[in-house]
């Protein structure tokens, strides 16, 4: 079946640090590809996404690229703040599922430091 | 964005009681809703689907009769955890979108925490 591997965090930062979250899935044919992020005590937000190969998902500073042929969705981010602390989901869903159902990776917490 | 709110947010509870928890989209109507189960440094696992008016689809693995579903409107969803046990402690989150079909944003609560003793 459909999985997505992140990899374990805590990530931990200094603030105007490189960040580089890897994402790697697995998948039948072309699933669309997400980050959600989780700030404390709050849902789950979208972040980003990506529906085809070579696509590049792009907000708040934040970019991922779809990568077929390595099966890839890395979030980066040139230089973090301390509000970028939250929990980082990877996650994909398939055409053959009506793009509802959401396969989700373990979560990367980020702590960006002062 | 659209909020999603659930209640309550953190549930204490003795074997053996059941346990009711309220999904509210506040301000866009949710025909489709989406409960999520999540251990601790694992990540969410679909429990089940619903959409407003109809039985609610649950994943392989998911007891229908222990964790029942009901969304009666576009904005209320119920998730009731029947006779619970301490394995069914867990960390309890709702999503809702708008559509069905194509790619509809889910929208997600902040959970539930529930701890049965």
């Amino acid at each position: 079946g459909d999985s997505v591997t992140q990899m374990e965090g805590p990530v931990t930062l200094s603030e105007e640090a490189f960040l580089t979250i890897n994402c790697t899935y697995t998948a039948t044919g072309y699933p669309s590809l997400f980050w959600y992020v989780q700030y404390p005590g709050e849902g789950l937000q979208l972040l980003l996404k990506a529906t085809k190969a070579d696509d590049k998902g792009s907000n708040k500073g934040f970019e991922a690229t779809y990568r077929k042929e390595t099966t890839s969705f890395h979030l980066e981010k040139g230089s973090v703040q301390v509000s970028d602390s939250a929990v980082y989901f990877c996650a994909l869903s398939h055409m053959n599922t009506g793009f509802q159902k959401l396969v989700f990776g373990t979560g990367t917490r980020l702590l960006v430091s002062p | 964005g659209a909020v999603v709110s659930q209640h309550p947010s953190r549930v204490i509870c003795k074997s053996g009681t059941s346990v009711k928890i309220e999904c509210r989209s506040l301000d866009f109507q949710a025909t489709t809703m989406f409960w999520y189960r999540q251990f601790p440094k694992q990540s969410l696992m679909l429990m089940a689907t619903s959409n407003e008016g109809s039985k609610a689809t649950y994943e392989q693995g998911v007891e229908k009769d222990k964790f029942l579903i009901n969304h009666a409107s576009l904005t209320l969803s119920t998730l009731t955890v029947t006779s619970a046990h301490p394995e069914d402690s867990s960390f309890y989150i709702c999503s809702a979108s708008e559509g069905w079909g194509s790619y509809n944003e889910q929208f997600f609560g902040p959970g539930t925490r529930l701890t049965v003793l």
